[in-house]
């Protein structure tokens, strides 16, 4: 059972444009949500998470927004960097600061000049 | 930021021995660790969650005698597979849950890749 789901594989997007990376999720009990990027062959890096209590949080160029009536958030890269090209990783989690990550599928972005 | 390594980076084995991949948070102390498995192109996925001191707790269809987790310090865990089989091969990675500055959160190795053959 998918707790954490990112229905898009790949995305294809131009340079300067804006990324929109989407991730729903089942459980009502997760309260905090992360967004990780990951290279082959590395370890995921932690981007920007969100607490249940906002719907918004903002850092630099990514943003991420938070529907919790829909259990939906989402990432916004804008604009857009060849370097971003990546698998991007939503990530939830239940109360508690320790508690286990649940991941989506992830999401391939390509980012062309 | 905290940094979380592990060792070795890759590792090629052959079926029937055991291989001990090693996870060490660097600048602060993880009174968790979890170790997740990814196949290509497919999701982390966690197998353990390891306490300091404690014994590892196991994700459903995880055999613990077979993917045997140790915990000693606050700083280091280890993941040994043992009797590792060609269905072992996979890419592992940790992640370490302390607090680092005025942050309490997970931060991940750089992986391992793993090849049985």
């Amino acid at each position: 059972d998918q707790q954490v789901k990112q229905n898009s594989p790949s995305l294809s997007v131009q340079e300067g444009r804006i990324s929109i990376l989407n991730c729903d999720y089942t459980n009502s009990m997760f309260d905090y949500f992360l967004w990780y990027k990951k290279y082959p062959a590395e370890g995921p890096t932690f981007l920007i998470s969100i607490s249940s209590i906002k719907d918004k949080n903002e850092d630099g160029r990514f943003t991420v927004f938070l529907n919790k009536s829909a259990k939906h958030l989402s990432l916004h890269i804008v604009p857009s960097q060849p370097g971003d090209s990546a698998v991007y990783f939503c990530a939830a989690r239940e109360s508690g600061t320790a508690s286990k990550l649940t991941f989506g599928t992830g999401t391939r972005l390509q980012v062309t000049l | 930021g905290a940094v979380v390594s592990q060792h070795p980076s890759w590792v090629i084995c052959k079926s029937g021995t055991s291989v001990k991949i090693e996870c060490r948070s660097l600048d602060f102390q993880a009174t968790t660790m979890f170790w997740y498995r990814q196949f290509p192109k497919q999701s982390l996925m966690l197998m353990a969650t390891s306490n300091e001191g404690s014994k590892a707790t196991y994700e459903q269809g995880v055999e613990k005698d077979k993917f045997l987790i140790n915990h000693a310090s606050l700083t280091l865990s280890t993941l040994t597979v043992t009797s590792a089989h060609p269905e072992d091969s996979s890419f592992y990675i940790c992640s370490a849950a302390g607090l680092a500055g005025i942050s309490y959160e997970q931060y991940f190795g750089p992986g391992t890749r793993l090849t049985v053959t």
